[in-house]
């Protein structure tokens, strides 16, 4: 049973362009969260989907969308980056229901030069 | 005022020892509470939910206390593989139904 997986693992992109992440959450999974750490800080909460609608989002800027597509998989997508954008973006499953039963998935390191 | 307040350590810790952490959370509101274990750049487990009641898994212990807004972990025994970033984190609703909000971690290595 695969667990999260996140692609890709890491990523280097320049300052103003586009970058697109993406999650397969755990089978059996349908409620997928987006996290950006950023170095020697914890987790932040980007924003989380279920039956494909955006239900919670954290203090992030429009320029960070998402998507969650029918099999639950979901996009992470950040326009006009900045180079502050630099950090690891976790994708974190759970089963409606199990909240406490949080999965996450090992990260895009993405880089902005 | 940050949300989730954790001292960030190094805990240098020798191996056998016992440990404890703490972290304060600002939202008095908030009304699950966890703490989660990071390996270097990857990704974090949860290690246990943190009930008023306190619980216990093991080696580890953990303490609520809502009046002070205050949350411990306990390790006893302390294991050379303990060795990892530790995240006190708490939730407004059942963990996990909304963003989860983390501290910026407590790094502990024990010493052989």
């Amino acid at each position: 049973d695969a667990g999260v997986t996140q692609s890709p693992t890491h990523l280097i992109k320049t300052r103003g362009q586009q970058v697109t992440l993406r999650c397969s959450p755990k089978s059996g999974h349908d409620t997928v969260s987006w996290y950006q750490q950023a170095l020697g800080q914890g987790p932040q909460f980007i924003f989380q989907y279920y039956e494909e609608e955006e239900r919670q989002r954290g203090n992030f800027p429009d320029r960070f969308s998402g998507h969650q597509f029918p099999n639950y998989s979901s996009e992470l997508n950040v326009n006009a980056l900045l180079l502050g954008d630099s950090a690891l973006y976790l994708c974190a499953s759970r089963e409606t229901g199990r909240n406490e039963k949080l999965f996450f998935g090992s990260g895009t390191q993405l880089s902005v030069l | 005022r940050k949300e989730v307040e954790q001292d960030p350590g190094p805990f240098n810790v020798p191996e056998g020892a016992t440990v404890a952490f703490n972290c304060t959370y600002s939202n008095s509101a908030s009304q699950s509470f966890f703490w989660y274990r990071q390996d270097c750049r990857k990704e974090p487990k949860l290690l246990m939910s943190v009930y008023s009641s306190g619980n216990e898994d093991g080696r580890f212990t953990a303490q609520l206390n809502r009046a002070s807004q205050y949350i411990s972990l306990l390790i006893r025994d302390s294991k050379l593989s303990d060795s990892a970033t530790y995240l006190c984190v708490v939730s407004l609703t059942g963990g996990g139904a909304d963003g989860l909000t983390f501290g910026k971690g407590t790094h502990l290595i024990i010493q052989p």
